[in-house]
């Protein structure tokens, strides 16, 4: 089955500073990668998405990147703030199921 | 619009009874994920629904079965609960490979 990647596991930034987290798929023929956003004893939120038809997208301080070639996908949170600290999952839509990476958990220190 | 709801938010078994855990999907939404998440840990698939039928499921024993209802809402049901089966159950729901959005969450217990 298919199988999702995700480093670190943990991360810790300075306030400000920039976040990247990476993904990487088996299945080439995924085509929709989304990424949540959980916070301590929430629910995980959709945060950005990507389609295989697109390479970048960006939302406000958040943009996520896609190398189809290469099978990763990778989330950039620039300007961290203190609320950005929660544990980031990616996601693979393969074959209409999701299939989620282990999680990074992201800590902001101010 | 109401968002993915989930029943209850609590619940407390003991080991060996049977666990029922409820999922009422965003309208317009026709596929349900259940996934299981242990404390602090991921997200790891149990089973996927999508009009009526089950679609595939993760690596879980037969014990953890389910259904989705002709409205498609669905049910979790997990018998002879064991002491590793507490963890926080959520549902997603989402229309044809559109964005998935998850529910509150039920969080199980077994003493």
């Amino acid at each position: 089955g298919e199988n999702v990647e995700q480093h670190p596991s943990t991360l810790s930034v300075q306030e400000g500073d920039s976040a990247v987290i990476k993904c990487t798929y088996s299945d080439s023929a995924s085509n929709y990668f989304p990424w949540y956003k959980q916070e301590l004893g929430k629910r995980p939120q959709l945060i950005i998405d990507i389609r295989s038809n697109v390479g970048e997208k960006k939302d406000q301080r958040i943009a996520v990147t896609l190398n189809k070639t290469a099978k990763h996908f990778s989330l950039h949170i620039t300007e961290t703030q203190p609320e950005d600290s929660a544990v980031y999952f990616c996601a693979d839509n393969y074959g209409q199921n999701f299939v989620f990476g282990p999680g990074t958990r992201l800590s902001v220190l101010p | 619009e109401a968002g993915v709801t989930q029943s209850p938010t609590h619940l407390i078994k003991t080991r060996g009874q049977q666990a029922t855990l409820r999922c009422s999907p965003i309208s317009g939404h026709t596929s349900v994920y259940w996934y299981q998440q242990a404390l602090g840990l991921g997200l790891q698939f149990l089973l996927w629904y999508d009009e009526g039928e089950e679609r595939n499921r993760g690596n879980f024993p037969p014990r953890f079965s389910g259904r989705q209802f002709p409205n498609y809402s669905s049910e979790l049901n997990v018998n002879a609960l064991e002491l590793e089966d507490s963890a926080l159950y959520l549902c997603a729901s989402n229309f044809r490979g559109t964005e998935a959005f998850f529910g509150q969450g039920t969080r199980l217990t077994v003493v």
